[in-house]
């Protein structure tokens, strides 16, 4: 069992469909990373928290440190947002060491 | 411009062969990583590096080596490259840790390895 699952690992959408990607992880983590790799592979940095809430545009993460769950939900989905989005732990403060989850496959139809 | 850059983007080599990848950071941070991804098994950390001449390795270091003697720079070197070295690398930087104010984690664009 990975120690950081993402689920669904694959879903589509109707544009304008709100959306939500979840990642529970079964090790303790400082902070957690959202990232975004579009088809041709380059990855983007969207959030990273280590609690509550951040909110970027229509992206918002959530995340519960004690309950090891976080959420990425993006409101008014669009075309432009089908990707691969990959959530990802810092495994304690004094580290940069990471630990990824598997990805979730997103496709947004017009 | 910030950004990471990686070279080469597109790499096709033989077992055995040495190479080394480079990554550039321009916006001088701390923290600096290579990881490799694989169809399936995602994102794996290689070597990470939170200073100059400070590295610690990831998840998945074995048949790698790097160094850090700029803090611009953190080259992957592969001594001798097998065909399970096969796989897209990306190398990242982020200006530190802060249990305040965690940071963001900058990618370069990937290497593309092929090891024949």
């Amino acid at each position: 069992k990975n120690e950081v699952e993402q689920s669904p690992q694959n879903l589509t959408a109707q544009e304008g469909e709100f959306i939500t990607i979840n990642c529970s992880y079964s090790v303790g983590i400082s902070a957690l990373h959202w990232l975004q790799q579009h088809p041709g592979g380059g990855i983007v940095s969207l959030f990273m928290l280590s609690s509550g809430k951040k909110k970027h545009g229509r992206l918002i993460a959530t995340i519960n440190i004690q309950e090891k769950h976080s959420s990425l939900h993006i409101t008014a989905s669009h075309p432009r947002d089908s990707a691969v989005y990959i959530c990802a732990g810092r495994r304690s403060y004094n580290t940069d060491k990471l630990i990824f989850g598997t990805g979730t496959r997103l496709q947004v139809f017009p | 411009e910030a950004q990471v850059t990686q070279n080469p983007r597109y790499l096709i080599t033989v077992t055995g062969k040495k190479l080394t990848v480079t990554c550039s950071q321009n916006m001088n941070h701390e923290y600096m990583s290579w990881y490799r991804q694989d169809p399936g098994l995602g994102l794996r950390q290689i070597y990470y590096s939170m200073n100059v001449e400070v590295t610690d390795k990831g998840d998945v270091p074995e048949g790698y080596k790097v160094s850090r003697k700029e803090k611009r720079n953190f080259p992957l070197i592969l001594e001798s490259p097998s065909p399970n070295q096969t796989s897209l690398y990306f190398c990242a930087s982020s200006g530190g840790l802060d249990r305040t104010s965690p940071d963001t984690q900058y990618f370069g664009p990937g290497t593309r390895l092929t090891v024949l």
